[in-house]
């Protein structure tokens, strides 16, 4: 069964420094997303991302992120600077045009840890 | 706005109980989605069921099985004799049409001891 893949599974950086995480959705889905869960909280919405352009984000979605499907396979989620705060597993999700024929299919996480 | 309100933080069964979790939502929303999904330790987030507000019939899928009632606006989920491997948390999530975000409930978090 296909899946969404994200890389790294684990990333390190300090802060102040910028990241970028990788995903890569099923390929014939048309919806992104990307959400974020801090450790033993609830997953949180950050963004979502239709048809080359944001749909939708949260209010933690400031400036310092920013979201790119730069090739047609790949979606990104940039943080320019990072924070202590952006500690956090940051996931990918896509899904296809209908809910009823494709539910939500999550990556398995990237772990970003801030220092 | 949209809200997901799992009640139970944390339960703790011994194995071969039946066990609840319950589900109250809110939205405005005529159509939505409903989510169950399972995070286990290794902290993926795995897809159980989804159900439309259009389809209040209840479903039984081996061990799991899902009340939905739109007139209590509650989607709860039973697995019927636990097993350790349960031990997980659970989260019921909301989405609306269009690009659909969805929103998650807190979690509950299920401990199956043997």
């Amino acid at each position: 069964e296909p899946e969404v893949t994200q890389t790294p599974s684990h990333q390190v950086t300090q802060m102040g420094q910028e990241v970028i995480l990788r995903c890569v959705p099923i390929s014939n889905h048309l919806y992104f997303y990307w959400y974020r869960q801090i450790l033993g909280q609830k997953v949180e919405f950050l963004v979502s991302f239709y048809n080359n352009e944001i749909s939708e984000k949260s209010e933690i979605f400031d400036d310092q992120f920013s979201v790119e499907r730069p090739d047609g396979s790949n979606f990104t989620l940039k943080i320019r600077s990072t924070k202590l705060e952006d500690s956090a597993m940051y996931f990918c999700a896509s899904r296809g045009k209908n809910w009823d024929n494709s539910p939500l299919h999550f990556g398995n996480g990237t772990r970003l840890t801030v220092t | 706005a949209q809200k997901v309100t799992q009640a139970q933080t944390e339960i703790s069964v011994v194995e071969k109980e039946d066990v609840t979790l319950d589900c109250v939502y809110e939205t405005r929303d005529t159509t939505y989605y409903l989510f169950w999904y399972k995070q286990p330790p290794s902290g993926e987030l795995v897809f159980l069921i989804r159900r439309n507000s259009f389809d209040e019939q209840n479903e039984i899928s081996g061990r799991y099985s899902w009340n939905f009632q739109k007139s209590t606006s509650s989607f709860n989920f039973t697995i019927t004799a636990s097993q350790v491997v349960d031990s997980a948390v659970y989260f019921c999530a909301l989405s609306g049409g269009g690009a659909g975000k969805s929103t998650f409930g807190d979690g509950t978090t299920l401990t199956v001891k043997p």
